[in-house]
């Protein structure tokens, strides 16, 4: 069984443009999620669907950030224009839905540079 | 809210040296609580889980108890390997949301 992945691994840009990040979850799994971590600080949430619908984003930083999930499947995070702060490392995470302690299964990342 | 503090790295130890990484935790309610482990280069891994008070969680040698009394997750392992070289993460979920939320993470690295 394939596991999350995440593309690209890295992505270098300049302050001002955009990029898109993508995150294909493992298959079957309804609960699709979205962290980063800036700087080498703690791991935070960003959001979390549920099928293609928003469940929870609480922890988006601001509007230059969206988030989709069409069709349920795999989601993209788009960020635009990107800053300065935005650099570091994005994780996605799936789950199975069902008791509160399902695990969330974790892709390898994109690091996003922004200079 | 609810937050997750895990000492400082880097922790540097020679093979076959007993390893503690201490963890602990605020929260309302009851969370799960987890340890997961980045190795250079890849994803995150969980390692292990509990999810209820006096719980232990272990995997691949490594061990750790929910302590709801001193509400502390601390990580072990008897013996380390150069192998075990990465960063470990403490996280609990929050019942409500299934969120996770992580501490800063401590980097083990373990020499010959």
């Amino acid at each position: 069984e394939a596991g999350v992945t995440q593309f690209p691994s890295h992505s270098v840009i300049e302050k001002g443009q955009t990029v898109t990040l993508r995150c294909d979850p493992i298959s079957g799994h309804d609960n699709l999620y979205w962290y980063r971590r800036v700087m080498g600080k703690e791991i935070k949430f960003l959001l979390h669907f549920v099928k293609e619908s928003k469940q929870d984003e609480s922890g988006m930083p601001n509007n230059r950030f969206l988030a989709e999930r069409t069709g349920g499947t795999y989601s993209t995070l788009k960020v635009q224009p990107a800053e300065l702060e935005d650099s570091g490392v994005y994780f996605c995470a799936s789950s199975q839905p069902g008791t509160y302690t399902d695990t969330q299964y974790f892709g390898p990342g994109t690091r996003l540079t922004v200079l | 809210g609810d937050s997750v503090t895990q000492m400082e790295g880097p922790v540097t130890l020679s093979e076959e040296a007993f390893l503690t990484i201490n963890c602990t935790y605020t929260a309302t309610g009851y969370p799960s609580l987890f340890w997961y482990v980045q190795y250079p280069g890849e994803g995150l891994q969980l390692l292990l889980k509990a999810t209820k008070a006096d719980d232990k969680g272990s995997n691949k040698g490594f061990e750790a108890t929910y302590r709801k009394e001193t509400t502390s997750f601390h990580l072990e392992k008897g013996s380390v390997q150069v192998s075990d070289s990465a960063v470990y993460f403490c996280a609990l979920s929050d019942n409500n949301t299934d969120k996770l939320i992580f501490g800063t993470g401590t980097r083990l690295q373990v020499f010959p």
